[in-house]
């Protein structure tokens, strides 16, 4: 069974700009997390979406956005992108039947100059 | 607020000897879930295992075991006959039941490096 994927897996963007991360679940998982990991605050968690459905949400400003297709495949979206957005973005997912494990991709590498 | 502490920023272990990282938790709850995952220098979180809070046994996968010590609020990782793969940062997390468990609350992680 394929494992969570990420695209991208290395991004360069420019200070202002928007971007959109991908992620898609292990097949059959319908729940998809979103963290951010940086040095200084460690590994934060976003978003979490169920079924197309924002079922929870980190403390983050309102330009971190995400959603959830129906085929379980998740996007999340930074708007006026800042320094301090630089980081890995990691994607979690997990079956329906047992929520005990999440499944992380490789992550995306964002990097805000 | 929930909170998880890993006390150790970094340590050596020689192969082929048992490594114990510590964890501790601060939470209200009383059902909560604790994992430990580890994270290579290529950036992907790797899941070793799970301790619920209702679970009586030590959980064991393979090399790893946490030993959790609920009344101390502690859920350390222990890894048997470390190897030079085992060379990584790992992270205790927790979540919580009753509710959506996709918002996992990681520690600041400890870089374990093992010498041959």
């Amino acid at each position: 069974k394929a494992g969570v994927t990420q695209t991208p897996r290395y991004l360069i963007k420019t200070r202002g700009q928007q971007v959109t991360l991908s992620c898609s679940p292990i097949s059959g998982h319908r729940s998809v997390s979103w963290y951010q990991q940086t040095p200084g605050q460690g590994l934060q968690f976003l978003f979490e979406y169920f079924s197309e459905t924002q079922r929870n949400k980190g403390n983050f400003p309102g330009r971190f956005s995400g959603r959830q297709f129906s085929n379980s495949r998740s996007e999340m979206n930074v708007s006026t992108l800042e320094l301090g957005d630089s980081a890995l973005y990691l994607c979690a997912s997990s079956p329906e039947t047992d929520l005990n494990e999440q499944y992380f991709g490789p992550g995306t590498r964002l990097t805000v100059t | 607020a929930q909170k998880i502490t890993q006390t150790q920023p970094g340590m050596f272990v020689q192969e082929k000897e048992a490594v114990t990282l510590d964890c501790t938790y601060d939470t209200s709850d009383q059902s909560y879930g604790l994992f430990w995952y580890k994270q290579p220098s290529s950036g992907e979180m790797i899941f070793l295992i799970y301790q619920g809070s209702y679970d009586e046994q030590n959980a064991t996968e393979g090399r790893y075991s946490l030993n959790f010590q609920k009344a101390r609020k502690s859920a350390n990782l222990v890894i048997s006959a470390s190897q030079l793969g085992d060379s990584a940062m790992y992270f205790c997390a927790m979540s919580q039941y009753g509710g959506s468990q996709g918002n996992l609350i990681f520690g600041k992680g400890t870089k374990l490096s093992v010498k041959p």
